[in-house]
C-alpha cells in the first residue's frame, strides 16, 4: 500500500520568508502532483512532475525518484500564499491518486 | 471558458437517504474523476470515468456509483447515506484517460452533511 507523508503539517511564517514543504512516498510512482487548496475547498493544480524540477513564478517543485521525495518551495512568500498544500502521487495508474493530508501554511504580514 | 462546475454547492441529508452530485468538466475535457475529502484530511479517490465507462475505482463500497453522459458531464450517486459520508466531494477533469496522469482541473466541490 502506498503511503504519502507530508511535513510539516502546519507552518506559520513571516512575509518574505523562503518556504519548503516536503512530501515522501513509499513506493515507486509514475507522477506526482502538488495542489493548492484555499478555504472553501477549491483545489488548484500547481505542478505535475515525474522527474527533475519545475518552476512557475515564485513556486519551485523538485522530485528525487530514487529517494522517493519531493519538495515544494515558495520564494518571497506573501500572505496570499496562505493555503493548504497537498501532495498526490500516481502509482502505475490502477488505483488513481493517493493524497497526503496536506500542509496548512499561514504567511503573516 | 468555463472551468469545472459542480452542483449543488451545499446540501444536507439524513441517514439512509440517497444523494446525486453533478459535475460539468472543463470545455474539451473527456475524463472526470471524483474524490471524497473528509474534514482535515486529504482527498481520497473514488472513481474515474472516460468514454462513459468507469475505468478506475478506489476503495469505496458499491453504495458509491456514478455515470458519465455523452457530453462528458458526470454524476456521483451515494445510496443509504451514513454519517461518515459527510465530506466535501470534489470533481476533477482532464484530457488524460488515466486519472492523475495529466493535469487536473478541480471544481469547487459539493459539501454534503449527513445528519
Amino acid at each position: 500500500k502506498n503511503e504519502v507523508e507530508q511535513s510539516p503539517q502546519n507552518l506559520t511564517a513571516q512575509e518574505g520568508e523562503f518556504i519548503t514543504i516536503n512530501c515522501s512516498y513509499s513506493v515507486g510512482i509514475s507522477a506526482l502532483h502538488w495542489l493548492q487548496q484555499h478555504p472553501g475547498g477549491g483545489i488548484v493544480s500547481l505542478f505535475m512532475l515525474s522527474s527533475g524540477k519545475k518552476k512557475h513564478g515564485r513556486l519551485i517543485a523538485t522530485i528525487n525518484i530514487q529517494e522517493k521525495h519531493s519538495s515544494l518551495h515558495i520564494t518571497a512568500s506573501h500572505p496570499r500564499d496562505s493555503a493548504v498544500y497537498i501532495c498526490a502521487v500516481l502509482v502505475g495508474g490502477a488505483d488513481g491518486l493517493t493524497f497526503g493530508k496536506g500542509t496548512h501554511l499561514i504567511i503573516q504580514p | 471558458d468555463a472551468g469545472v462546475t459542480q452542483s449543488p454547492t451545499h446540501l444536507i441529508k439524513t441517514r439512509g437517504q440517497q444523494v446525486t452530485l453533478r459535475c460539468s468538466p472543463k470545455s474539451g475535457h473527456d475524463t472526470v474523476s471524483w474524490y471524497q475529502q473528509a474534514l482535515g484530511q486529504g482527498p481520497q479517490f473514488i472513481f474515474q470515468y472516460y468514454e462513459e465507462e468507469e475505468r478506475q475505482r478506489g476503495n469505496f463500497p458499491d453504495r458509491f456509483s456514478g455515470h458519465q453522459f455523452p457530453n462528458y458531464s458526470s454524476e456521483l450517486n451515494v445510496n443509504a447515506l451514513l454519517l461518515g459520508d459527510s465530506a466535501l466531494y470534489l470533481c476533477a477533469s482532464s484530457l488524460a484517460p488515466l486519472a492523475g496522469s495529466g493535469e487536473l482541473f478541480f471544481g469547487e466541490g459539493s459539501r454534503l452533511t449527513v445528519l
